[in-house]
């Protein structure tokens, strides 16, 4: 079956622009997650969806950071204003929701990545 | 979370078991062991994770020490294929937890 997918694969814009990341996970995941990467680091928490709503967003940077999930399915992160620092690798996740102890529950499936560079 | 360390990096001959060691001496009663790996310009991608018994799949083995404070995962037979970054990470596994990576080890699979 199809994995997570991410759109764009790349996406390359100025500073001060406001970007839109997209997510489509896989079909019938409840929960999905966003993270970002810098070179050389591992993954790096952003937010939590599980359905439409952001059950944990203690991993946005700042208020130019902003993720929705409007139908329960795919999600879209928003960066207004972006800064250089913002350039890294924007990676999604989901993963089923089971009940507490399942083992479903626990993996986290990524998609490939938005690896977005800010000039 | 529970921190883990993880060597850095690490090489391992082409065909010959890959272990890679993990040390979670804080961990708590309900978390899990996880390991992910991360194939260059990919996603991360699970690969096994257990609470105190050793695990197997077809991917990879997974030993827990008996006091639960470091774990090794075994790649039996390594190939390049299996170059990548390989995070350790605990967790809570009941319900929702955010995965909390750290920097990883670097492994190369050498011809």
């Amino acid at each position: 079956g199809a994995g997570v997918s991410q759109t764009p694969s790349n996406k390359v814009t100025e500073k001060g622009k406001y970007v839109e990341l997209r997510c489509d996970p896989i079909s019938g995941h409840t929960a999905l997650y966003w993270y970002r990467q810098s070179l050389g680091q591992g993954p790096e928490f952003l937010i939590y969806f599980q359905g439409t709503g952001a059950a944990d967003d203690s991993g946005l940077p700042n208020d130019r950071f902003f993720a929705v999930r409007p139908e329960g399915s795919v999600s879209t992160l928003k960066i207004q204003r972006t800064e250089r620092g913002d350039s890294a690798v924007y990676l999604c996740a989901s993963s089923p929701l089971g009940l507490a102890g399942e083992r479903t529950q626990e993996t986290q499936y990524f998609g490939p990545g938005t690896r977005l560079l800010v000039l | 979370d529970a921190k883990t360390t993880q060597p850095p990096s690490m090489d391992c001959a082409e065909g010959r078991a890959a272990n890679l060691p993990c040390n979670h001496s804080t961990i708590s009663g309900n978390e899990y062991v996880y390991w992910y790996r991360q194939i260059h310009s990919q996603g991360p991608q699970y690969i096994i994770h257990g609470l105190k018994n050793n695990e197997t799949n077809e991917m990879a083995s997974l030993i827990i020490t008996e006091d639960r404070k470091s774990s090794t995962l075994i790649l039996p037979h390594a190939t390049l294929r299996d170059t990548a970054v390989y995070y350790c990470i605990v967790r809570v596994g009941a319900s929702y937890d955010k995965v909390i990576f750290g920097p990883g080890t670097s492994l190369s699979v050498i011809p």
